[in-house]
C-alpha cells in the first residue's frame, strides 16, 4: 500500500531555530505539493513541484521558507528562522501527473508534521 | 481566481440518518471539483471528484455528490451515516488547465448514536 511519508510527525522548537521537514512522495508520482493547515487560515498551498522543478511557490514567505526536491524520492521544506506564527500542521501531497493535466490529479496526502514554535 | 464556500462549519447528525454537506464555488472559468475527508490526526483522503460527464459522482464509503453548474454547487450526500464517518470534510476546486487546488474551510461532521 503506497503512501506518502513525512518526518518528523511532531516538532517542537524555539523561535529562531531552523526547522526541516521531509517528505517521501509515492514512487512514480511526479507532482509534489506542500500545504500548511491552521485553524485560522485553513489549508494553504505553499509550493508545488512537477518533475522536481518548482512551478509555484507564491504561497510561501520567501524570506524564511524554502522548498526543494534534491531527488525524486525526497522533498524538503525548511524554515529559517522559525517564528511562533509558523506553528501549524504541514502536509506534503503527491500526485501521479495524469495525462488530463495536474488539475485532474488526485492528491495523496501524508500524515503531516505538527510544528510548534515556542 | 476561484473560491470555495462551505457554509456549515459543523454538522451534527444521528447514526443511520442522511446527511448533506454543502459546497458552493466561484470561478470565471470551468472547474474540476473534489471532496476530501480528514480523519483526526491524519492527512486528507480523496472521497470523490468531478472532472466531466455525469453530474452525479459516486465516491468511496457510500458518499456521492452532484455538480450543479447553474447553482455553482457541489454538495456531498450520504443516505445513511455511520459513526466512522465522523471527520472533517473539505470541498476543493481547481480551474481547468490550472494546478492549484483551492480548499474550503471544512465542515466537521459529527455522527452521534
Amino acid at each position: 500500500d503506497a503512501r506518502v511519508t513525512q518526518t518528523p510527525r511532531d516538532k517542537v522548537t524555539e523561535m529562531g531555530q531552523e526547522v526541516t521537514m521531509r517528505c517521501q512522495p509515492i514512487l512514480g508520482h511526479n507532482t509534489v505539493f506542500w500545504y500548511r493547515q491552521t485553524m485560522m487560515q485553513g489549508l494553504e498551498l505553499l509550493a508545488y513541484f512537477r518533475n522536481r522543478a518548482p512551478l509555484d511557490d507564491s504561497g510561501m514567505p520567501k524570506d524564511r521558507f524554502s522548498a526543494e526536491m534534491p531527488d525524486a524520492t525526497l522533498a524538503t521544506l525548511k524554515i529559517q528562522p522559525s517564528e511562533p506564527r509558523d506553528s501549524a500542521v504541514y502536509f506534503c501531497a503527491s500526485g501521479p501527473g495524469l495525462a488530463g493535466g495536474p488539475g485532474t490529479d488526485t492528491q495523496y496526502f501524508g500524515p503531516g508534521t505538527r510544528l510548534t514554535v515556542l | 481566481a476561484q473560491s470555495v464556500t462551505q457554509l456549515d462549519s459543523q454538522v451534527p447528525v444521528f447514526e443511520e440518518a442522511p446527511v448533506e454537506l454543502r459546497c458552493n464555488y466561484s470561478s470565471s472559468v470551468s472547474v474540476y471539483l473534489f471532496w476530501y475527508v480528514q480523519y483526526p490526526n491524519q492527512g486528507l483522503q480523496l472521497l470523490l471528484k468531478y472532472l466531466s460527464g455525469s453530474t452525479l459522482v459516486k465516491g468511496i464509503n457510500g458518499f456521492e455528490a452532484e455538480f450543479n453548474k447553474s447553482q455553482t454547487s457541489f454538495h456531498l450526500r450520504k443516505p445513511s451515516v455511520h459513526i466512522s464517518d465522523t471527520a472533517e470534510y473539505f470541498c476543493a476546486v481547481v480551474s481547468r488547465g490550472g494546478n492549484k487546488l483551492t480548499f474550503g474551510t471544512g465542515t466537521q461532521l459529527k455522527v452521534e448514536l
